[in-house]
């Protein structure tokens, strides 16, 4: 039972490349979520997915796309990235609404 | 809206001594309360939880009471280790059916030997 897992673990890209961020969870949750962590500024909630088949945005999702491809599986996903992206990223899933959450790693992501 | 308002640190205690860390909380309806601790280089993980008022969630010699009359939450430990060097995060649950989640900006704890 490996929880929440994140690939890649460390990423540098150029202004303006795109990338995606793989999250997959093995516990059978309906929720997931991505945030952002910044220095000072705790997590931020980027989008989340209450359910297979459903996305919502968060408190800072301009820059970002995600899919929900399976019950399993929630990626992210940055177009043109920007250094104001330079972040740590996290994955994170639930049962449901009223449940702790379990974190994956994070993905470091440096933009320059 | 819901929101998380925690002490901001850094706190740096010496082993042994008394930790209180501070929580208070928005909200309406009722929500769950959480405490998740990230130790260096690591993703959140849950520490305690309590899901109606006056619930004492405990772990780890940690607790925390869901106090409703207050809309407080605070982190409580006895006799810190240096192991508990981390950064603590309050958070709470959404009562909106959202399935959102709110977090404080984070507490860092530095125990010295």
């Amino acid at each position: 039972n490996a929880g929440v897992t994140q690939t890649p673990k460390f990423q540098v890209l150029k202004t303006g490349q795109s990338m995606t961020l793989q999250c997959a969870q093995d516990m059978n949750h309906n929720s997931m979520y991505w945030y952002r962590q910044d220095p000072g500024m705790g997590l931020r909630l980027i989008y989340y997915s209450a359910s297979e088949g459903t996305t919502d945005k968060g408190e800072v999702p301009n820059g970002y796309n995600v899919s929900r491809l399976n019950k399993r599986e929630f990626s992210l996903r940055l177009e043109s990235a920007a250094p104001s992206q330079t972040s740590v990223y996290f994955c994170a899933s639930t049962v449901a609404g009223d449940y702790e959450q379990y974190f994956g790693p994070g993905t470091r992501l440096t933009v320059t | 809206g819901n929101s998380v308002t925690q002490m901001e640190g850094p706190v740096t205690l010496s082993e042994e001594a008394f930790l209180t860390i501070n929580c208070t909380y928005t909200a309406t309806g009722y929500p769950s309360l959480f405490w998740y601790v990230q130790y260096p280089g690591e993703g959140l993980q849950l520490l305690l939880k309590a899901t109606k008022a006056d619930d004492k969630g405990s772990n780890k010699g940690f607790e925390a009471t869901y106090r409703k009359e207050t809309t407080s939450f605070h982190l409580e430990k006895g006799s810190v280790q240096v192991s508990d060097s981390a950064v603590y995060f309050c958070a709470l649950s959404s009562t909106s059916g959202t399935y959102k989640y709110i977090f404080g900006t984070g507490t860092r704890l530095k125990v010295l030997a």
